[in-house]
């Protein structure tokens, strides 16, 4: 069974704190990986992720894949009350996109 | 920029109705997707297609029926809808097989 587990479930912050987001998948037809961030609606894309140990970066979210132990983490650094959000991976197997329960992340100011 | 439109953003049904979520996308997107989102459980995979008139059940599919008749339609049916299919749903669009997946605004829906 195609399955991606995420962690921690939920997670509060202070206003510059750095969090590092925890993303495991099982390996039976995987192709990529992605993260999303969802606020109020629809999930909006992050980063997809292909390769081992490349990372992505766009501002202060980062990500890296580890195609050999089965997971990626997303990193956000000064992190910011706008950066309130649950956050979702997903992998992909062929056709399907399977997500994660997702992580909650509340940033206190 | 890629455009995933739910018909409703809020439904309240009774026990027993036949409730259809109608969901398009503009892009020629060959990959349709139906979730479900409910707290805690993330979302959890409905019905998907990756072509016309082809569908293949996801993780939950019971209670559920698709309809793919056009490429940019894809339909969600609840034949006969129960208070446990209280939830906001979810339909997205991707490109091809492995890649991003665009989401509409989701319907959230209340079965009384």
């Amino acid at each position: 069974e195609d399955k991606v587990v995420q962690s921690p479930l939920s997670l509060v912050v202070h206003e510059g704190d750095t969090v590092t987001l925890n993303c495991s998948y099982e390996v039976t037809n995987f192709r990529s990986l992605l993260w999303y961030k969802q606020e109020k609606k629809a999930p909006t894309f992050l980063f997809m992720l292909t390769s081992s140990g490349i990372e992505k970066k766009s501002g202060r979210l980062s990500s890296i894949l580890d195609k050999k132990e089965l997971f990626s983490i997303l990193n956000i650094t000064a992190t910011q009350t706008g950066d309130s959000a649950i956050y979702l991976c997903a992998g992909t197997y062929g056709n399907k996109l399977v997500f994660g329960a997702g992580t909650i992340l509340r940033v206190k100011s | 920029d890629v455009k995933v439109t739910q018909s409703s953003r809020y439904l309240v049904k009774r026990t027993g109705e036949k409730v259809f979520l109608e969901c398009v996308q503009d892009m020629d997107h060959e990959n349709m997707f139906w979730y479900r989102q409910d707290p805690g459980l993330g979302l959890r995979l409905i019905y998907f297609s990756y072509d016309v008139k082809m569908k293949e059940k996801g993780d939950i599919p019971e209670g559920y029926s698709v309809s793919r008749e056009k490429k940019e339609r894809f339909s969600l049916i609840l034949e006969s809808a129960s208070t446990n299919q209280t939830s906001m749903y979810l339909c997205a669009s991707s490109f091809r097989r492995n890649t991003e997946a665009f989401f509409g605004q989701g319907t959230r829906l209340t079965v009384v």
